[in-house]
Protein backbone atom coordinates (compact mmCIF):
# COMPACT_ATOMS: atom_id res chain seq x y z
CA UNK A 1 0.00 0.00 0.00
CA UNK A 2 1.17 3.45 -0.90
CA UNK A 3 2.12 5.63 2.10
CA UNK A 4 3.06 9.74 1.68
CA UNK A 5 5.27 11.29 4.05
CA UNK A 6 5.56 15.45 4.74
CA UNK A 7 8.61 16.32 6.05
CA UNK A 8 8.57 18.87 8.05
CA UNK A 9 5.17 18.55 9.29
CA UNK A 10 5.74 22.79 10.21
CA UNK A 11 7.33 25.11 9.27
CA UNK A 12 8.22 29.02 10.48
CA UNK A 13 10.70 31.09 8.80
CA UNK A 14 11.18 34.99 7.91
CA UNK A 15 9.95 36.87 4.79
CA UNK A 16 12.34 36.68 2.12
CA UNK A 17 14.30 32.85 2.76
CA UNK A 18 14.18 29.96 0.71
CA UNK A 19 12.94 26.92 1.37
CA UNK A 20 12.33 23.32 1.37
CA UNK A 21 9.19 21.21 1.87
CA UNK A 22 9.47 17.11 1.07
CA UNK A 23 7.83 14.65 0.23
CA UNK A 24 8.26 10.89 0.01
CA UNK A 25 6.49 8.05 -0.80
CA UNK A 26 7.09 3.94 -0.51
CA UNK A 27 5.81 2.59 -3.88
CA UNK A 28 7.83 3.94 -6.91
CA UNK A 29 4.87 2.49 -9.40
CA UNK A 30 3.60 6.19 -9.68
CA UNK A 31 2.41 8.17 -12.81
CA UNK A 32 2.29 11.22 -11.39
CA UNK A 33 3.20 13.68 -8.36
CA UNK A 34 1.09 17.18 -7.79
CA UNK A 35 1.73 19.66 -4.78
CA UNK A 36 -1.53 21.49 -3.79
CA UNK A 37 -1.98 24.77 -1.48
CA UNK A 38 -4.36 24.34 1.01
CA UNK A 39 -6.17 27.83 3.08
CA UNK A 40 -7.71 27.51 6.28
CA UNK A 41 -11.57 26.10 5.71
CA UNK A 42 -10.95 26.25 2.00
CA UNK A 43 -10.04 23.08 -0.44
CA UNK A 44 -7.04 22.39 -2.58
CA UNK A 45 -5.33 24.38 -5.32
CA UNK A 46 -2.90 22.49 -7.58
CA UNK A 47 0.55 24.46 -7.74
CA UNK A 48 2.61 21.67 -9.60
CA UNK A 49 2.53 18.39 -11.45
CA UNK A 50 4.84 16.28 -12.52
CA UNK A 51 4.58 13.49 -14.77
CA UNK A 52 6.56 10.06 -13.91
CA UNK A 53 8.64 10.83 -16.46
CA UNK A 54 9.55 14.17 -15.86
CA UNK A 55 12.31 15.53 -13.42
CA UNK A 56 11.26 18.64 -12.02
CA UNK A 57 8.34 21.40 -13.48
CA UNK A 58 8.50 25.28 -12.16
CA UNK A 59 6.16 27.86 -12.14
CA UNK A 60 7.06 31.12 -10.82
CA UNK A 61 9.01 30.83 -7.60
CA UNK A 62 7.89 27.54 -6.94
CA UNK A 63 9.79 24.62 -8.68
CA UNK A 64 8.97 21.03 -7.52
CA UNK A 65 11.18 17.73 -7.94
CA UNK A 66 10.53 14.52 -8.93
CA UNK A 67 13.08 11.09 -8.22
CA UNK A 68 11.56 8.33 -8.30
CA UNK A 69 13.63 5.70 -8.10
CA UNK A 70 14.52 6.97 -4.68
CA UNK A 71 10.40 7.86 -3.69
CA UNK A 72 11.26 11.68 -3.22
CA UNK A 73 9.55 14.78 -4.32
CA UNK A 74 10.65 18.70 -3.14
CA UNK A 75 9.23 21.48 -3.24
CA UNK A 76 11.32 24.85 -3.36
CA UNK A 77 10.01 28.04 -2.87
CA UNK A 78 12.07 31.03 -3.50
CA UNK A 79 11.94 34.71 -1.82
CA UNK A 80 8.89 33.16 0.55
CA UNK A 81 6.35 35.79 1.06
CA UNK A 82 3.83 35.98 4.09
CA UNK A 83 1.19 35.21 1.07
CA UNK A 84 2.78 31.91 0.86
CA UNK A 85 1.58 30.98 4.18
CA UNK A 86 -0.52 28.02 3.86
CA UNK A 87 -0.62 24.08 4.57
CA UNK A 88 1.54 21.98 1.30
CA UNK A 89 0.18 18.69 0.55
CA UNK A 90 1.78 16.06 -1.49
CA UNK A 91 0.03 13.83 -3.53
CA UNK A 92 1.40 10.60 -5.39
CA UNK A 93 -0.73 9.15 -8.57
CA UNK A 94 -1.00 5.31 -8.92
CA UNK A 95 -2.94 2.79 -10.65
CA UNK A 96 -5.18 0.02 -9.52
CA UNK A 97 -7.42 -2.60 -11.10
CA UNK A 98 -10.03 -0.15 -10.67
CA UNK A 99 -8.64 2.75 -12.18
CA UNK A 100 -6.43 5.74 -10.67
CA UNK A 101 -6.26 7.33 -7.26
CA UNK A 102 -4.30 10.29 -5.14
CA UNK A 103 -2.70 9.28 -2.01
CA UNK A 104 -1.83 12.13 0.58
CA UNK A 105 0.60 13.25 2.63
CA UNK A 106 -0.23 14.99 6.01
CA UNK A 107 0.74 18.15 4.52
CA UNK A 108 3.48 20.77 5.88
CA UNK A 109 1.62 23.97 7.84
CA UNK A 110 4.11 26.87 6.31
CA UNK A 111 4.22 30.30 8.22
CA UNK A 112 5.59 33.03 6.45
CA UNK A 113 6.46 35.90 9.33
CA UNK A 114 6.77 39.65 8.02
CA UNK B 1 -16.46 28.99 -15.38
CA UNK B 2 -14.93 25.31 -15.24
CA UNK B 3 -14.79 23.87 -12.17
CA UNK B 4 -15.88 21.73 -9.34
CA UNK B 5 -18.79 22.55 -7.25
CA UNK B 6 -19.61 21.66 -3.84
CA UNK B 7 -22.58 21.94 -1.51
CA UNK B 8 -23.86 22.66 0.90
CA UNK B 9 -20.79 24.29 2.36
CA UNK B 10 -21.68 23.63 6.09
CA UNK B 11 -23.74 20.80 7.18
CA UNK B 12 -24.90 20.12 10.19
CA UNK B 13 -26.21 16.74 10.79
CA UNK B 14 -28.09 15.43 14.18
CA UNK B 15 -27.52 11.58 15.51
CA UNK B 16 -29.03 8.64 13.38
CA UNK B 17 -29.41 10.82 10.79
CA UNK B 18 -28.61 9.95 6.76
CA UNK B 19 -27.02 13.49 5.17
CA UNK B 20 -26.35 13.87 1.26
CA UNK B 21 -23.05 16.28 0.31
CA UNK B 22 -22.93 17.29 -3.61
CA UNK B 23 -20.45 17.53 -5.75
CA UNK B 24 -21.35 18.84 -9.34
CA UNK B 25 -18.09 19.45 -12.03
CA UNK B 26 -18.06 20.56 -15.76
CA UNK B 27 -15.03 19.96 -16.40
CA UNK B 28 -16.48 17.07 -18.62
CA UNK B 29 -14.08 14.63 -16.59
CA UNK B 30 -14.90 10.79 -16.23
CA UNK B 31 -13.09 10.36 -13.19
CA UNK B 32 -14.58 11.82 -9.36
CA UNK B 33 -13.48 10.96 -5.83
CA UNK B 34 -14.62 11.61 -2.44
CA UNK B 35 -12.32 12.37 0.38
CA UNK B 36 -12.21 13.04 4.13
CA UNK B 37 -9.76 15.57 6.22
CA UNK B 38 -9.55 15.42 9.93
CA UNK B 39 -7.76 18.39 11.67
CA UNK B 40 -4.15 18.23 11.43
CA UNK B 41 -4.38 15.38 9.09
CA UNK B 42 -3.80 14.60 5.53
CA UNK B 43 -6.76 13.30 3.26
CA UNK B 44 -8.23 9.84 3.05
CA UNK B 45 -9.68 8.40 -0.19
CA UNK B 46 -13.70 7.58 0.47
CA UNK B 47 -14.87 6.08 -3.38
CA UNK B 48 -14.15 6.94 -6.35
CA UNK B 49 -15.63 6.53 -9.44
CA UNK B 50 -14.15 6.37 -12.72
CA UNK B 51 -17.05 6.20 -15.49
CA UNK B 52 -20.83 6.66 -14.91
CA UNK B 53 -22.46 3.66 -13.26
CA UNK B 54 -19.29 2.72 -11.93
CA UNK B 55 -17.43 3.37 -8.47
CA UNK B 56 -15.44 1.77 -5.81
CA UNK B 57 -14.54 1.79 -2.00
CA UNK B 58 -11.65 3.45 -1.14
CA UNK B 59 -10.19 3.17 2.33
CA UNK B 60 -12.55 3.95 4.40
CA UNK B 61 -15.73 3.44 2.90
CA UNK B 62 -18.04 2.30 5.73
CA UNK B 63 -20.55 4.04 6.62
CA UNK B 64 -20.57 5.88 3.11
CA UNK B 65 -22.76 5.65 0.14
CA UNK B 66 -22.28 7.15 -3.40
CA UNK B 67 -23.76 7.10 -6.87
CA UNK B 68 -23.04 8.16 -10.13
CA UNK B 69 -25.79 8.40 -12.52
CA UNK B 70 -24.69 11.38 -14.42
CA UNK B 71 -20.97 12.11 -15.45
CA UNK B 72 -21.02 15.46 -13.85
CA UNK B 73 -22.41 14.39 -10.50
CA UNK B 74 -20.91 12.16 -7.61
CA UNK B 75 -23.15 13.19 -4.85
CA UNK B 76 -21.51 11.45 -1.30
CA UNK B 77 -24.46 10.45 1.73
CA UNK B 78 -23.02 10.23 4.80
CA UNK B 79 -25.49 7.31 6.53
CA UNK B 80 -26.23 7.23 10.60
CA UNK B 81 -23.64 3.97 10.50
CA UNK B 82 -20.53 6.30 10.40
CA UNK B 83 -20.23 6.55 13.98
CA UNK B 84 -17.59 9.75 13.50
CA UNK B 85 -18.59 12.04 10.64
CA UNK B 86 -17.76 15.44 11.67
CA UNK B 87 -14.73 16.48 9.01
CA UNK B 88 -13.99 18.24 6.47
CA UNK B 89 -15.31 16.58 3.12
CA UNK B 90 -13.22 16.97 -0.36
CA UNK B 91 -14.95 16.41 -3.98
CA UNK B 92 -11.80 16.09 -6.39
CA UNK B 93 -12.12 15.40 -10.48
CA UNK B 94 -9.69 14.15 -12.90
CA UNK B 95 -9.46 12.65 -16.76
CA UNK B 96 -8.91 9.34 -16.72
CA UNK B 97 -6.12 8.74 -18.84
CA UNK B 98 -2.64 7.34 -17.37
CA UNK B 99 -0.57 10.67 -18.99
CA UNK B 100 -2.48 13.56 -17.50
CA UNK B 101 -4.21 13.29 -14.76
CA UNK B 102 -3.98 16.12 -12.80
CA UNK B 103 -6.44 16.67 -10.00
CA UNK B 104 -9.06 19.43 -8.92
CA UNK B 105 -10.74 20.10 -6.12
CA UNK B 106 -13.95 21.84 -5.05
CA UNK B 107 -14.00 24.15 -1.96
CA UNK B 108 -14.98 21.58 0.42
CA UNK B 109 -18.19 21.15 2.87
CA UNK B 110 -17.62 20.94 6.60
CA UNK B 111 -19.61 18.60 7.91
CA UNK B 112 -20.67 18.90 12.47
CA UNK B 113 -22.43 16.50 13.88
CA UNK B 114 -24.93 18.23 16.76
Amino acid sequence: KQEVTQIPAALSVPEGENLVLNCSFTDSAIYNLQWFRQDPGKGLTSLLLIQSSQREQTSGRLNASLDKSSGRSTLYIAASQPGDSATYLCAVGSWETSGSRLTFGEGTQLTVNP
Amino acid sequence: DGGITQSPKYLFRKEGQNVTLSCEQNLNHDAMYWYRQDPGQGLRLIYYSQIVNDFQKGDIAEGYSVSREKKESFPLTVTSAQKNPTAFYLCASSVRQRSNTEAFFGQGTRLTVV
